[in-house]
């Protein structure tokens, strides 16, 4: 089946650093893949749309500058955290579309959970 | 406002019995639903996906439903085991790929 990772699994940082998450579809290619955010207790929310080859759409209310988000290949899609705070603390988990497929599916990564101190 | 809503409360049976989670959206036109199974700490996964022009869907103990004028998917899980224990999430699109999630029903099988 369809696998997407995402490493690391966990992060602690410092306040005012930078942290990069990579997802990654392991067994099949993904033109399109997504990010989101999940806080205790609550559902998933879309953060961002990131499109292989080409500049993510970011849904309202989320900062551009501050979560960006790279898919430099078909393969690996990378969001990095730029300058967290405590309030970014939060699990971000990333999905995969199979391209050329016609499934409306999307296949998750285990998620990273990350603490900014 | 466009909202889905998913039973807040956890979902207490026993094992064997049959589960059945509800999710309610208002203000949305999805061309298909999504159920998913997330544990703790983990990513969700995909169960089931059900269009719209589809009234039932089945997968092994798994069945889904899917009413486009009561706006509202029925999700059942027969013979229910403990390792059944999770929250459901259902999700649907408004238009495109992209997945508006629920807020998850925690389902717990009692021995």
């Amino acid at each position: 089946g369809a696998v997407v990772s995402q490493h690391p699994s966990w992060v602690i940082c410092k306040s005012g650093t930078s942290v990069k998450i990579e997802c990654r579809s392991l067994d099949f290619q993904a033109t399109t893949m997504f990010w989101y955010r999940q806080f205790p207790k609550q559902s998933l929310m879309l953060m961002a749309t990131s499109n292989e080859g080409s500049k993510a759409t970011y849904e309202q209310g989320v900062e551009k500058d501050k979560f960006l988000i790279n898919h430099a290949s078909l393969t690996l899609s990378t969001l990095t955290v730029t300058s967290a705070h405590p309030e970014d603390s939060s699990f971000y988990i990333c999905s995969a579309e199979e391209s050329g497929t016609n499934t409306d599916t999307q296949y998750f990564g285990p998620g990273t959970r990350l603490t900014v101190l | 406002s466009q909202k889905i809503e998913q039973n807040s409360e956890a979902l207490n049976i026993q094992e064997g019995k049959t589960a059945t989670l509800t999710c309610n959206y208002t203000n949305y036109s999805p061309a298909y639903l999504q159920w998913y199974r997330q544990d703790p700490g983990r990513g969700p996964v995909f169960l089931l996906l059900i269009r719209e022009n589809e009234k039932e869907k089945r997968k092994e103990r798994l069945k889904v439903t899917f009413d486009t004028t009561l706006k509202q998917s029925l999700f059942h899980i027969t013979a229910s085991q403990p390792a059944d224990s999770a929250t459901y999430l259902c999700a649907l699109t408004g238009g495109g790929n992209k997945l508006t999630f629920g807020t998850g029903t925690q389902l717990k099988v009692e021995l």
